[in-house]
């Protein structure tokens, strides 16, 4: 099945500053990609997702970029502000079957420092 | 639209007592799913549904229920609570090949 990685675990930046967190997948069938913020309290929001008919999508101040040959997908947030602070999670639908079914990272804790 | 609606927020039980925990949404979703979240990891899938009358087991679906009667209800039975079933819950819901939207979760411990 599906496996999904994600590194780092934690991120320290300085306000101002760029944040890159970075995700392999194993499932060439996979071809849906969503990032999720987890604010403390909160469930998941969606924030950008891309699909494997492209390299890359930009919305503001985030990208995701899309490797498909090394199965690498990027999310990247630049002039990085306070409330960018959270857990950010990966994610790809799993190609196995119709279901919709999202195997997730384990999550990158980003902390943006004032 | 109130999205994904989960109930209740927060509740403690003792082992081996049995909850219900309830989602609900009315976006019209086909796709439901059912995941725990333990401290400082990611999210790991109970069960799902692709429509009302069809669940099918996630990664982590032994002590757990569920049910599908209608398209807006998916709820998840605890029948005999464990300490390792300490978690917090999140339901989630979409479309086919859309992005899943989730409730704000159910925060459970068991003493």
């Amino acid at each position: 099945g599906e496996n999904v990685e994600q590194h780092p675990s934690t991120l320290s930046v300085q306000e101002g500053d760029s944040a890159v967190i970075k995700c392999t997948y194993s499932d060439s069938a996979s071809n849906y990609f969503p990032w999720y913020k987890q604010e403390l309290g909160k469930g998941p929001q969606l924030i950008i997702d891309i699909r494997s008919n492209v390299g890359e999508k930009k919305d503001q101040r985030i990208a995701v970029t899309l490797n498909k040959t090394a199965k690498h997908f990027s999310l990247h947030i630049t002039e990085t502000q306070p409330e960018d602070s959270a857990v950010y999670f990966c994610a790809a639908l799993d190609g196995s079957g119709n279901t919709g079914k999202l195997i997730f990272g384990q999550g990158t804790t980003l902390q943006v420092k004032p | 639209n109130a999205g994904v609606t989960q109930t209740p927020k927060f509740r403690i039980l003792k082992i081996g007592q049995s909850m219900t925990l309830q989602c609900t949404q009315d976006m019209n979703h086909n796709y439901m799913y059912w995941y725990r979240q333990d401290p400082g990891m990611g999210l790991k899938l109970i069960y799902y549904s692709v429509g009302a009358g069809i669940t099918d087991k996630g990664e982590v679906p032994n002590g757990y229920n569920v049910s599908r009667s209608t398209t807006e209800d998916f709820p998840l039975r605890l029948e005999l609570a464990a300490p390792s079933q300490t978690s917090v819950y999140f339901c989630a819901s979409s479309t086919s090949n859309q992005p899943q939207h989730f409730g704000d979760g159910t925060r459970l411990s068991i003493l």
